[in-house]
């Protein structure tokens, strides 16, 4: 059964650069695209990126300058760096597994746990 | 950017009762790029959809989708306890993800 397992620092303070790592457990990396989305305390989901095994990425216009998605495929693991984070960026953030091809494509099947960043001064 | 209105925004219901969730695109969707999430406090979206009409694995029949174009349906033909909890649609075009506001289903 896969596992989506994050982690990451869960306090920062305004301007410094938010670090989550998402791994993933008993299934496969490849054929997937591996996201990231938030939801602000009390708020709605908002999606922040994507990347594949190659290292393809998409990413939210919004977010874009400021986000950096990269991946290790030999751990499995897929990482989200935000610079410059303000009191905004206080989130879940979470990873999650979507597809490439297949009737579940473009859609989110798998989600990790959630990791709570506040940021805070 | 396909903006997704959800509405009701609360939907007081008993158990037992029929829930019917509307999910409107501000541009059409395709219909296999559509999904349904539920979400309880404190847990990660669980997905319901996917296709606008397909169940995801391990979901109950009596969760059903429906729609197409810019207006979808999520419908819980008879509420159990465990159903109470916030539904979000979700759509995938021109290499963005976007999620509607959610509607919450609270014990009337």
């Amino acid at each position: 059964q896969v596992q989506l397992q994050q982690w990451g620092a869960g306090l920062l303070k305004p301007s410094q650069t938010l670090s989550l790592t998402c791994a993933v457990y008993g299934g496969s990396f490849r054929g997937y695209y591996w996201s990231w989305i938030r939801q602000p305390p009390g708020k709605g989901l908002g999606w922040i990126g994507e990347i594949n095994h190659s290292g393809t990425t998409n990413y939210n216009p919004s977010l874009e300058s400021r986000v950096t998605i990269s991946v290790d495929t030999s751990s499995k693991q897929v990482f989200l760096r935000m610079s410059f984070v303000t009191a905004a960026d206080t989130a879940v953030y979470y990873c999650a597994r979507s597809p490439i091809t297949g009737s579940t494509m473009n859609v989110f099947d798998i989600w990790g746990q959630g990791t709570l960043v506040t940021v805070s001064s | 950017e396909t903006v997704l209105t959800q509405s009701p925004g609360t939907l007081s219901l008993s158990p037992g009762e029929r829930a019917t969730l509307s999910c409107r695109a501000s541009q059409s969707v395709r219909s296999n790029s559509l999904a349904w999430y539920q979400q309880k406090p404190g847990q990660a979206p669980r997905l319901l959809i996917y296709g606008a009409s397909s169940r995801a694995t391990g979901i109950p029949d009596r969760f059903s989708g429906s729609g197409s174009g810019t207006d979808f349906t999520l419908t819980i033909s008879r509420l159990e306890p465990e159903d109470f909890a916030v539904y979000y649609c979700q759509q995938y075009g021109n290499s963005l993800f976007t999620f509607g506001p959610g509607t919450k289903v609270d014990i009337k």
